[in-house]
């Protein structure tokens, strides 16, 4: 069975910084992998997927995440954060091996960008 | 192109009624994925539908709840005789089908947010 981990509860960084949201996963066959973004009382925004191909993803807003097979990551990055960033951070992951397959989310990251 | 529609946004219970809640998806989509999100949880997947077919209900408990996604009009999720542990967000999500569709990204509503009293 596939699972999501999200090791931070919440992540504070200043605005203009670098920030980071940590994700791993476990799935038994090829990794699917996400990142969703949730403002208050709003469903979740799609930032980015991973399918195949460069381990360097972009997406939205200025961000990116790293697929690291390895050490089975899939970070959230962002060179410079803006106030506007703050929100709850949900990784997912399917396993794309094993034909129709859920999401599994992690339970997400609260991130603080202060000014 | 209005994104996935959800209503109502807030739904009150008391103990033992019914709640229905429903979800049109974007247009062109035709597979709809029902989540549940409890307080400071991530999301749970409950049920995959595509028109007038459940494909995925293993995460939907087996008693007092149900979903539909019929031919015309919105999908439905439907708990019979709500208990207070039922409170929750519930997300509808939908996306394209696609010969690779299941791994097309899923497009979120607002949620509905349930309150059993």
């Amino acid at each position: 069975a596939q699972s999501v981990a999200q090791p931070e509860d919440q992540v504070n960084v200043a605005e203009g910084n670098p920030l980071t949201v940590k994700c791993t996963y476990s799935v038994s066959g090829n990794p699917y992998l996400f990142w969703y973004v949730q403002y208050p009382n709003r469903g979740l925004q799609f930032l980015l997927k991973y399918i195949t191909g460069d381990n360097l993803v972009k997406g939205s807003y200025g961000f990116e995440a790293e697929f690291n097979k390895s050490q089975t990551s899939f970070h959230l990055k962002k060179p410079s954060a803006l106030v506007s960033d703050s929100a709850l951070y949900f990784c997912a992951v399917r396993d794309g091996g094993s034909g129709n397959t859920p999401l599994v989310f992690g339970k997400g990251t609260r991130l603080s960008v202060i000014a | 192109n209005a994104g996935v529609m959800q209503n109502p946004r807030h739904l009150v219970r008391r103990r033992g009624q019914e709640a229905r809640l429903r979800c049109s998806p974007m247009k062109g989509h035709s597979h709809v994925y029902w989540y549940r999100q409890l307080p400071e949880e991530g999301l749970k997947f409950m049920v995959y539908l595509q028109k007038e077919n459940i494909i995925d209900e293993s995460g939907m408990p087996k008693e007092r709840f149900s979903a539909e996604f019929p031919k015309e009009g919105p999908s439905i999720l439907r708990i019979q005789q709500v208990v207070r542990g039922d409170s929750a967000a519930y997300f509808c999500a939908s996306s394209h089908a696609g010969r690779e569709d299941y791994y097309n990204e899923q497009f979120f509503g607002p949620g509905t947010r349930l309150t059993v009293l």
